[in-house]
């Protein structure tokens, strides 16, 4: 599976749109991109993911590049519960030997501040 | 959406003693689970991933014989922790995997706190 590369940390302001990115130079043509988060202390929680196309749902949006190198989540308006830290895998294809499984990297911790 | 329901959330145990964490999947069956690990401050890492009615596939450098992991049924899997030491001591996860239309979804539970005095 593809790795990624995340920023270690970010801030952003309450109210204002938060946009993580996330590098994967060498994802291939079948690897999904998904983002979880995961709160202190609890396990992650899915927000979305994508192969090629734009994504959007009522979290978050999904922006990938058109080389599929790198991508942006964006969480239109933070809020103080979204402070997190947040994962960008590269999630392989579940057929044949592979298992399509989840690896994490270190991901980014973002705190929205008031 | 896909729950999947971990417990106990925390457990103390002593040093010696096993440790069984359960997790199951409340509306929908899960052929394949995955078990994570967590130590403070550190990202998750992927133990083993276990299909329904075989033997769980290991991740390198996790020991199968200390830690046992049973999916014997399609919503039910469980990790024991056997002989557990004070360097056992982290934050488990289990995760299932879930068809979505033509993709597949990852659904976790909320972890289990382990600490081994």
């Amino acid at each position: 599976d593809a790795k990624t590369t995340q920023p270690t940390s970010m801030d952003c302001a309450e109210g204002r749109a938060a946009n993580l990115p996330c590098n994967h130079s060498t994802i291939s043509g079948n690897e999904y991109v998904y983002w979880y988060r995961q709160i202190h202390s609890q396990g992650p929680q899915y927000i979305i993911h994508g192969l090629k196309n734009n994504e959007t749902n009522e979290m978050a949006s999904l922006i990938i590049t058109e080389d599929r190198k790198s991508s942006t989540l964006i969480l239109p308006h933070a809020t103080l519960r979204d402070t997190a830290v947040y994962y960008c895998i590269v999630r392989g294809p579940y057929y044949g030997g592979s298992q399509g499984n989840l690896i994490f990297g270190k991901g980014t911790k973002l705190s929205v501040k008031p | 959406g896909a729950v999947v329901s971990q417990h106990p959330s925390w457990v103390i145990c002593k040093s010696g003693t096993s440790v069984k964490i359960e997790c199951r999947s409340l509306d929908f069956q899960a052929t394949t689970m995955f078990w994570y690990r967590q130590f403070p401050k550190q990202s998750l890492m992927l133990m083993a991933t276990s299909n329904e009615g075989s033997k769980a596939t290991y991740e390198q450098g996790v020991e199968k014989d200390k830690f046992l992991i049973n999916h014997a049924s399609l919503t039910l899997s469980t990790l024991t922790v056997t002989s557990a030491h004070p360097e056992d001591s982290s934050f488990y996860i289990c995760s299932a995997r879930l068809k979505q239309g033509r993709d597949y979804g990852y659904t976790f539970g909320s972890g289990t706190r382990l600490t081994v005095v």
